[in-house]
């Protein structure tokens, strides 16, 4: 079955610093990944996609993410954090069987001064 | 062009009663989703609108259904309401049906049951 691991639940990081937000995937073909974001009492906005070609994706907000089919995995990754970027940060990857997306357990992240 | 809307942002009901949640997707897109939102389980696949019909259906009990109207305005309806219902109900809607497209999600509908 499709299934999508963010191992870190919850990661604080200071301002200015880079990060990175692991995404691991379980998918017998080629996936379809994405990145969404939530702040508190909003929805989702996409972050950025993966559907084929170039395996590093650039999104909004100076965002991108790099898929590595032999570690099964999506780490989503920001060379430096603003203390705007604190919201919870959803993996997800679309089942093949239409319209459905699977996603992570999310990771909340927090950013000090 | 306007984002996915979602009616009413709130709602408080009672256990054993029914609701009724509305999305209006993005003009054009005629593919709409559901998800639950809850902080056990995470977010959840509800089904799936297009074209008037359910194309895609998750692993939840009859009680929850939903409709899509001519206009790929959508409904999803929850009968006898149930305290572990409460949760943030999240509708998405796509240029195409069955993916190979980003999914736009609306606001959600914050739904508490008491």
């Amino acid at each position: 079955a499709q299934s999508v691991t963010q191992p870190d639940i919850h990661i604080t990081v200071s301002e200015g610093a880079s990060l990175e937000l692991r995404c691991n995937y379980s998918y017998g073909a080629t996936p379809y990944l994405f990145w969404y974001v939530q702040s508190p009492g909003q929805g989702l906005q996409l972050l950025l996609k993966y559907f084929s070609g170039d395996t590093l994706v650039q999104g909004i907000k100076g965002f991108e993410a790099e898929f590595k089919r032999s570690q099964s995995s999506f780490n989503l990754r920001k060379p430096s954090v603003h203390w705007s970027d604190a919201a919870e940060y959803f993996c997800a990857v679309l089942n093949g069987q239409g319209g459905k997306l699977i996603f992570g357990q999310g990771t909340e992240l927090s950013v000090k001064p | 062009k306007a984002g996915v809307t979602q009616t009413p942002r709130y709602l408080i009901k009672t256990r054993g009663q029914q609701v009724t949640l509305s999305c209006s997707p993005i003009s054009g897109h005629r593919s709409v989703s559901w998800y639950q939102q809850t902080p056990g389980q995470g977010l959840q696949f509800l089904f799936e609108y297009f074209s008037e019909t359910q194309r895609n259906k998750g692993n939840f009990p009859g009680r929850f259904s939903g409709r899509q109207f001519s206009n790929s305005r959508s409904e999803m309806n929850v009968s006898t309401l149930e305290l572990g219902d409460s949760a943030l109900y999240l509708c998405a809607s796509s240029f195409r049906q069955g993916g190979g497209d980003e999914q736009f999600f609306g606001p959600g509908t914050r739904l508490t049951v008491l």
